[in-house]
């Protein structure tokens, strides 16, 4: 099983709608949870992180983090065609990061 | 310049050849790492510096070599690669083991 789990997609929706992203992880020793946002040919970009259960808000991003269910979502309102990107989960525990495969994501006008 | 930083963008280079990667970061970090991103694989970590030391190796092959000559500063030396090789290197620095940040990356290709 791996460490931790993300669904690839491509996920595509249309402009505006209320997208979904999650990651699902085995190792309770996680502590910190991170979501990257990588365009095409780019580094990866620290889009939030969080340390324990509940939502964060930043603008159009939510993160929750449900650590009994070991189960981290992004949400993001209002999509726009400049949210189509790869996002990547991160995970960090033990002193190691292990990011998820990442989701590639596609907003059409 | 801020952030992390990386030369050459792009490299195209032979099995035989020698060439060097480059990273940069301006963030005052004291740990710098390297990844390897292949398509659809998730990020894999290959070497990781922490107050200019080598603190992990993740069983890399010999053909790459990373250095790291001050807190600011690292590089990865190539040689003999071979075409499963190509991918995009990745560096990142954070403050102890915090949150990471990259650079852009150098996409690889070998011939």
């Amino acid at each position: 099983q791996k460490e931790v789990e993300q669904d690839p997609g491509p996920l595509s929706v249309p402009e505006g709608a209320i997208v979904s992203l999650n990651c699902t992880y085995s190792n309770s020793a996680f502590q910190y949870f991170m979501w990257y946002r990588q365009y095409s040919r780019k580094g990866p970009e620290l889009l939030m992180y969080t340390y324990s259960s509940g939502n964060k808000e930043d603008g159009r991003f939510t993160a929750q983090v449900d650590k009994s269910s070991k189960y981290i979502s992004l949400f993001i309102r209002d999509s726009q065609p400049s949210d189509s990107a790869t996002y990547l989960c991160a995970m960090w525990g033990y002193n190691k990061l292990i990011f998820g495969a990442g989701t590639r994501l596609a907003v059409h006008p | 310049e801020t952030g992390v930083t990386q030369t050459p963008r792009h490299l195209v280079m032979g099995m035989t050849n020698k060439k060097s990667l480059k990273c940069e970061q301006h963030l005052g970090h004291n740990a710098m790492y390297w990844y390897k991103q292949s398509a659809k694989k998730p990020l894999e970590l290959m070497f990781v510096y922490s107050l200019e030391e080598r603190v992990e190796n993740n069983s890399v092959p010999s053909r790459f070599s990373p250095e790291c000559p001050n807190s600011s500063h690292l590089f990865l030396h190539l040689h003999t690669l071979q075409p499963e090789d190509s991918a995009l290197y990745l560096c990142a620095s954070s403050q102890d083991w915090g949150v990471q940040y990259f650079g852009p990356g150098t996409r690889l290709l070998v011939l």
